[in-house]
């Protein structure tokens, strides 16, 4: 079942903060988080395991609270890169079976 | 390293006619992914290989087929386009299940059937 994203879309002044939220209403195994610009592919930005192991880009910052089945990814002094597409994923399992992304939440870092 | 690339990068297909998309890796991952993403829409996984000669369906497998006769390729055929199959499609892999390994993405393939 697909997590739901939220907010749909937010615009941000550069050097502003920005949590993007993702929530499944099934148990989780992990969290991954993805980046996509306009008219390019996803790119990795983390991963939140169950038992709080976590793997990706030194500069992200998200949580995983696995009782709430809820993940949050924190976007902190907004620069007009981080513009695009954020896409959550969730998987119940370790053997990704499972996998489903979610909608996506726009954002727009204005100078 | 090459990382993820697929062939081609643009398609038009009259509907009724087939077509094979290539994708190759070269980072010896054992799992990968067909992808399709629509305007405005997330990305929803076609069909799936978690090694060579295996493949396994998605969320949207109808109007897909996939093989995996090597381990460096997926490929993705359509054996009879229809319009709603006029999408982006991306190819990823990883070097083990989606529970615990990032996916790293093709630059995709952008199918117009008409």
């Amino acid at each position: 079942q697909q997590p739901v994203q939220s907010p749909q879309a937010v615009i941000l002044r550069e050097g502003e903060d920005a949590v993007i939220n993702c929530s499944s209403s099934k148990a989780l195994y992990s969290v991954h988080w993805y980046r996509q610009k306009h008219g390019e592919a996803p790119v990795f930005l983390m991963i939140l395991l169950k038992g709080g192991e976590q793997k990706g880009h030194e500069k992200i910052s998200a949580s995983f609270n696995e009782k709430k089945q809820q993940s949050s990814l924190y976007l902190t002094a907004s620069q007009l890169s981080y513009s695009g597409t954020y896409f959550c994923g969730t998987d119940g399992s370790n053997y990704g079976q499972n996998f489903v992304f979610g909608p996506g939440t726009r954002l727009s870092v204005l100078p | 390293n090459a990382g993820v690339t697929q062939t081609p990068k643009f398609r038009v297909l009259k509907t009724g006619q087939s077509m094979t998309l290539l994708c190759a890796q070269d980072m010896n991952h054992e799992y990968m992914y067909w992808y399709r993403q629509d305007p405005g829409m997330g990305l929803r996984l076609i069909h799936y290989s978690v090694g060579e000669g295996t493949t396994a369906k998605g969320e949207v497998p109808d109007g897909y087929n996939v093989s995996r006769l090597k381990k460096q390729n997926f490929l993705l055929g359509l054996e009879s386009a229809a319009p709603s199959q006029t999408s982006v499609y991306f190819c990823a892999s990883s070097p083990g299940g989606t529970g615990s390994h990032e996916q790293y993405f093709g630059p995709g393939t952008r199918l117009t059937v008409t």
